[in-house]
């Protein structure tokens, strides 16, 4: 089965300043690949994802994220961040052709003014 | 239009009791996922439903756990003889299809506490 590890559970940072965010997988076939966010008392909401092609990604609110198939890497970044990037941020792994989509534990963002 | 909702958003039962969670997909949605959030955890599948069956139900934890479709659009997740490990928040996505994956849309997760 897949899995997912993500390397930090929470991560402090000023506004503007940049962030990287690292999530960690394993898998033995190949995967699809999620960052989603999670802000309080709400649902999760996709940031982007990678399904196949291009090795980076754009997604939403200005975060992007690089698959690295030697390093089983998908970290997820943003040159600048804000007051609102402020959540909590999952990486998940779906096999493909597969349903049971696996989450890590999740990296909470704080951005302090 | 209308998201995935879920009810209650607030659930507080006593050891031993059964409890009914529910599910509205968006319309037209023929997968829905149930997962289940514990404290400072990622979410950890439960079950999907591709149209009105449990097309993949390995993720329920013991046969307390049971979730059914009947229609195709709403579902149910049900808890039998709850206990205190039970506690956490239980979300429901959808999404268009599957095979070719789409997108998962979360609803914003019922919390169950278990007294």
């Amino acid at each position: 089965a897949q899995s997912v590890t993500q390397l930090d559970s929470q991560v402090p940072v000023f506004e503007e300043a940049p962030v990287e965010l690292r999530c960690n997988y394993s898998s033995s076939v190949s995967v699809y690949l999620f960052w989603y966010v999670q802000y309080p008392n709400q649902g999760l909401q996709l940031l982007l994802k990678y399904l196949s092609g291009s090795t980076l990604v754009k997604g939403i609110n200005g975060f992007e994220a690089e698959f690295n198939k030697s390093q089983t890497s998908f970290h997820l970044r943003k040159p600048s961040v804000h007051i609102s990037d402020t959540a909590e941020y999952f990486c998940a792994v779906l096999r493909v052709n597969n349903n049971d989509m696996r989450f890590g534990a999740g990296t909470r963002l704080t951005v302090k003014p | 239009g209308a998201g995935v909702s879920q009810t209650p958003s607030n659930k507080v039962t006593e050891k031993g009791k059964y409890v009914e969670l529910r599910c509205d997909p968006i319309s037209g949605h023929t997968a829905l996922y149930w997962y289940r959030q514990s404290l400072g955890q990622g979410p950890e599948f439960l079950i999907y439903f591709q149209g009105t069956g449990a097309a993949d139900d390995s993720g329920l934890p013991n046969d307390r756990f049971f979730a059914v479709r009947p229609e195709g659009s709403v579902s149910t997740l049900k808890i039998q003889r709850t206990e205190r490990g039970d506690s956490a928040v239980y979300l429901c996505a959808s999404s268009p299809t599957t095979g070719n994956y789409n997108e998962q849309f979360f609803g914003p997760g019922t919390r169950l506490t278990v007294l």
